[in-house]
């Protein structure tokens, strides 16, 4: 059975960087991309980027291109997702997501959820 | 990008009734040449993650109850969910994943009447 697994909330000052881990088991860890998708307190969802383990690739929103970095550590089947500069607008819960297809890239549909990761971007 | 428009914002709906979720995209997400919709739609119960409740427009994801379905095709789809239960309640999102970013619709909030 497929598990994700996000470290805990974080509180941060604006300009400073966040890392959040996402810990996957149960399946095959290299072969399916993970995704990062934030929901602002009462809002929808928004797509950050992916990457497939497998490759490295990685594909971000032009939103966030130049403050987003997604790592693989494969030893511990875990995921990083880095934003920096934040910004009181980045406060917000960050999901990891599952690819429900395997050795693909690029944007998809998700069938497996972390618990999520509340982000709070505090003076 | 591709704006995803869900209508309506939020819908009440007596217990096993018919309920009927829209989603429009500002531009088609029918990839022609395999002839499927990449259009998802996702179910959020306050406090937790979504869940995937249908993929290709239609298609039913595992261990999803037969009362959820999908259809539509292009820019316009529907998500109905049939006899409603008390455990439909949540916020309902689109997704279309035809192109990069991925982008979901505002959500619409169902409720029992």
């Amino acid at each position: 059975q497929v598990q994700l697994v996000q470290s805990g909330p974080e509180m941060k000052k604006p300009g400073s960087s966040v890392k959040v881990s996402c810990k996957a088991s149960g399946d095959s860890f290299n072969s399916h991309a993970i995704h990062w998708v934030r929901q602002a307190p009462g809002q929808g969802l928004e797509w950050m980027g992916g990457m497939l383990p497998l490759s490295g690739t990685a594909d971000f929103a032009q939103k966030f291109q130049g403050r987003v970095t997604m790592t693989t550590d494969e030893s511990t089947t875990t995921v990083f997702m880095y934003l920096s500069s934040l910004k009181s607008e980045d406060t917000a819960i960050y999901y990891c997501a599952r690819d429900r297809y395997s050795e693909r890239s690029g944007v998809s549909v998700f069938n497996y959820w972390g618990q999520g990761t509340l982000v709070t971007v505090s003076s | 990008d591709i704006v995803m428009t869900q209508s309506p914002d939020s819908l009440a709906v007596s217990l096993g009734e018919r309920a009927t979720i829209n989603c429009k995209s500002s531009q088609s997400v029918l990839y022609s040449s395999k002839n499927k919709n990449y259009l998802a739609w996702y179910q959020q119960k306050p406090g937790q993650p979504p869940r995937l409740l249908i993929y290709l427009a239609s298609s039913r994801e595992s261990g999803v109850p037969d009362r959820f379905s999908g259809s539509g095709s292009g820019t316009d789809f529907t998500l109905t969910i049939n006899s409603l239960q008390a455990e439909d309640v949540a916020i309902y999102y689109c997704q279309q994943y035809y192109s990069t970013p991925a982008s979901f619709g505002q959500g619409t909030k169902l409720e029992i009447k």
